[in-house]
């Protein structure tokens, strides 16, 4: 059974860098792309990107500035770090399975999600 | 960039169909999915590839797409469907993923 764990810190301070890590158990990451998702308080789903185990990655342009991903295979996890932070930052982050066939894809499993705050 | 376009708020009675529309340019040549959010909770998808039921998803789930428009269909809707759903679609020109703006339904 596909298993996916966010973990990081729940509060961050303006301007620093916002860092999380899913993970996976049930599947190995060498296969599927692996995403981040999140979800402002009261608000809808945005894609922040994706990362392959060859190191592809894809990132919404609207935070590509400061969006890194990583990939860990040895621990099977997956990694998301967001610089700069600000209020506007503030929700809750999902890492999620991608299903990729080329002319679509979806997300079929997803993490609990873990709520970040940026605040002083 | 790609957009799509969901009502913010959809009402219907038990038992009756509920129909939730996501609108984009041409999202009919592009393969839709949705997903079911309830307070609290991760998003679950319930349709993907535009008319296709994850394992576990009740038959009175169902999807179209064509033209601009794809189409969550809940028949027999029940009180547990009351949730927030979302379209999601991959443009591939970009090549990115994007989201609706999310659809509340209401039962009652």
């Amino acid at each position: 059974q596909v298993q996916l764990q966010e973990s990081g810190p729940g509060l961050v301070k303006p301007s620093e860098t916002l860092s999380l890590t899913c993970t996976v158990s049930g599947v190995s990451i060498r296969s599927y792309y692996w995403n981040w998702i999140r979800q402002p308080p009261g608000k809808g789903l945005e894609w922040i990107g994706y990362i392959y185990y060859s190191g592809d990655t894809n990132y919404n342009p609207s935070l590509k500035s400061r969006v890194t991903m990583s990939l860990d295979t040895s621990g099977n996890q997956f990694s998301l770090k967001l610089s700069s932070v600000t209020a506007a930052d503030t929700a809750v982050y999902y890492c999620a399975r991608d299903d990729y066939y080329g002319s679509g894809r979806h997300f079929d499993f997803w993490g609990q999600g873990t709520l970040v705050t940026v605040s002083s | 960039s790609y957009e799509l376009t969901q009502p913010p708020s959809v009402s219907v009675s038990p038992g009756q169909t509920a129909s939730i529309a996501c609108s984009g340019d041409k999202l009919g040549d592009k393969y839709a999915c949705w997903y079911q959010q309830k307070p609290g909770q991760s998003p679950v998808l319930v349709i993907y590839q535009d008319t296709k039921r994850p394992s576990g998803i009740p038959e009175r789930f169902s999807g179209s797409n064509s033209g601009n428009t794809a189409t969550l269909t809940i028949s027999g809707t029940q009180a547990m469907d009351e949730a927030d759903y979302y379209c999601q679609a991959w443009d591939s020109s970009t090549p990115h993923v994007v989201f609706g703006g999310g659809t509340k339904l209401t039962v009652l």
